[in-house]
């Protein structure tokens, strides 16, 4: 089955710096990859997605690029600011069992004022 | 309001006493699919379903039964609950697999 990576397991940075979280998968069949942020308490909630025929995605600070030949897809925000202090996870959705998902074992991200 | 709703949000049971977590969507959605998270194991899923009478196993789906009669509910059954799956779950559901995902509040289970 499918196998996702998650590094760094905890990230801390200087609010305005960036933050990056990379994923690795271990099925080349998998075509789905969301990130979601929880925060301490709360549901996950879907942050941004990329589809395997696209190779970069932005929105606004937030971004998350995908490396199909090398089986990785990672998250970049920039201009980081205390509110993106959260828990990280990204998931990878199998291509041939098409509604399956595996995520990572999240990144729990710091951002110092 | 557009959401999903799980109940009970907090439960404390037995092993072995048979239990259910009842799941609810209003917003139509067609896919559904239970999780669990575990401290750094991240979420894990447990089942999931693309539509009505279509479900199949997630990666734990080992003592855990679901049922999807109708579009809006996706009940997650616990037959003989064990220590082992004391947990919090959470449900989702959205349109289809590659539409935003939206989690109900979670229920937090222990049982004893």
């Amino acid at each position: 089955g499918e196998n996702v990576e998650q590094h760094p397991s905890t990230l801390s940075v200087q609010e305005g710096d960036s933050a990056v979280i990379k994923c690795t998968y271990s099925d080349s069949a998998s075509n789905y990859f969301p990130w979601y942020k929880q925060e301490l308490g709360k549901r996950p909630q879907l942050i941004i997605d990329i589809r395997s025929n696209v190779g970069e995605k932005k929105d606004q600070r937030i971004a998350v690029t995908l490396n199909k030949t090398a089986k990785h897809f990672s998250l970049h925000i920039t201009e980081t600011q205390p509110e993106d202090s959260a828990v990280y996870f990204c998931a990878a959705y199998q291509g041939t069992n098409a509604g399956k998902s595996t995520f990572g074992d999240g990144t729990t991200l710091t951002v110092k004022p | 309001e557009a959401q999903v709703t799980q109940n009970p949000r907090y439960l404390i049971t037995v092993t072995g006493k048979k239990l259910t977590v009842t799941c609810s969507q209003n917003m139509n959605h067609e896919y559904m699919s239970w999780y669990r998270q575990d401290p750094g194991l991240g979420l894990r899923q447990i089942y999931y379903s693309m539509n009505v009478e279509v479900t199949d196993k997630g990666d734990v789906p080992e003592g855990y039964k679901v049922s999807r009669k109708e579009k809006r509910n996706f009940p997650l059954i616990l037959e003989s609950p064990s220590p082992n799956q004391t947990s919090l779950y959470f449900c989702a559901s959205s349109f289809s697999r590659e539409k935003t995902q939206y989690f109900g509040p979670g229920t937090r289970l222990l049982v004893l």
